[in-house]
């Protein structure tokens, strides 16, 4: 079956620090999402890329998407407090099908 | 719009005993998701509709766990009867079909099996 797996698990930074989280799938996806869960939260959605090797950019956070679609990766910039949380990519490999989600890697930041 | 409706909130149950979470999804949307999350882990997929039909269910446990999408809007997830591993909180979350299909979820389910 279909597997998504990221690293790293946890992750403490500094505030002002940068952080990345990436993302490796078992199979080709279609598209990849990603979300962020606050503690005591449920996932809230934060983008979805489709085209092989696609960038999008949320001001300090920017995603991309490998050539193989296979991979995928979050990097903030300048980590504030309110990035803490948990973040989950999570792939589909054909449009309309199950929606996968990695493991998460949980963001502590330190004032 | 209103969100992802789910209910209750929190549910206490002692193992062998049954359980069922409702789930009201964002009018007009056709994909209908339930997700087990155990603490410190990512959402795990039970199943998923669309409209009222099953896209997939390999994972669910279906000796013990069912689920039903009657006329492709509200859903209800079973479990019977319960084992203490299925402490978790129960995600409902439903999506669009077609263009960018965000999954938004509810507020979700804490059932503590003792």
């Amino acid at each position: 079956g279909q597997q998504v797996m990221q690293i790293p698990q946890y992750q403490h930074v500094q505030e002002g620090e940068d952080f990345t989280t990436y993302c490796n799938s078992s199979t080709t996806l279609s598209n990849i999402q990603w979300y962020k869960q606050r503690p005591g939260g449920h996932p809230v959605f934060l983008i979805q890329l489709v085209k092989s090797g696609e960038v999008k950019k949320q001001k300090r956070l920017t995603f991309q998407f490998g050539e193989a679609k296979k991979n995928s990766s979050l990097h903030i910039t300048a980590t504030q407090t309110t990035d803490v949380g948990t973040y989950f990519c999570a792939g589909r490999r054909d449009a309309g099908n199950m929606l996968t989600f990695g493991g998460g890697t949980r963001l502590m930041v330190k004032p | 719009e209103a969100g992802v409706a789910q209910s209750p909130r929190y549910k206490i149950i002692e193992k062998r005993q049954s359980v069922a979470f409702w789930c009201n999804p964002i009018s007009g949307h056709a994909t209908l998701y339930w997700y087990q999350q155990i603490l410190g882990q990512g959402p795990k997929l039970l199943i998923q509709f669309q409209n009222n039909g099953v896209v997939d269910d390999s994972q669910l446990p279906k000796d013990r766990f069912s689920a039903e999408r009657l006329k492709g809007v509200d859903s209800t997830l079973k479990i019977q009867p319960a084992k203490l591993e299925d402490s978790a909180v129960y995600l409902c979350a439903s999506s669009r079909q077609g263009g960018v299909t965000e999954a938004f979820f509810g507020q979700g389910t804490r059932l503590t099996v003792v």
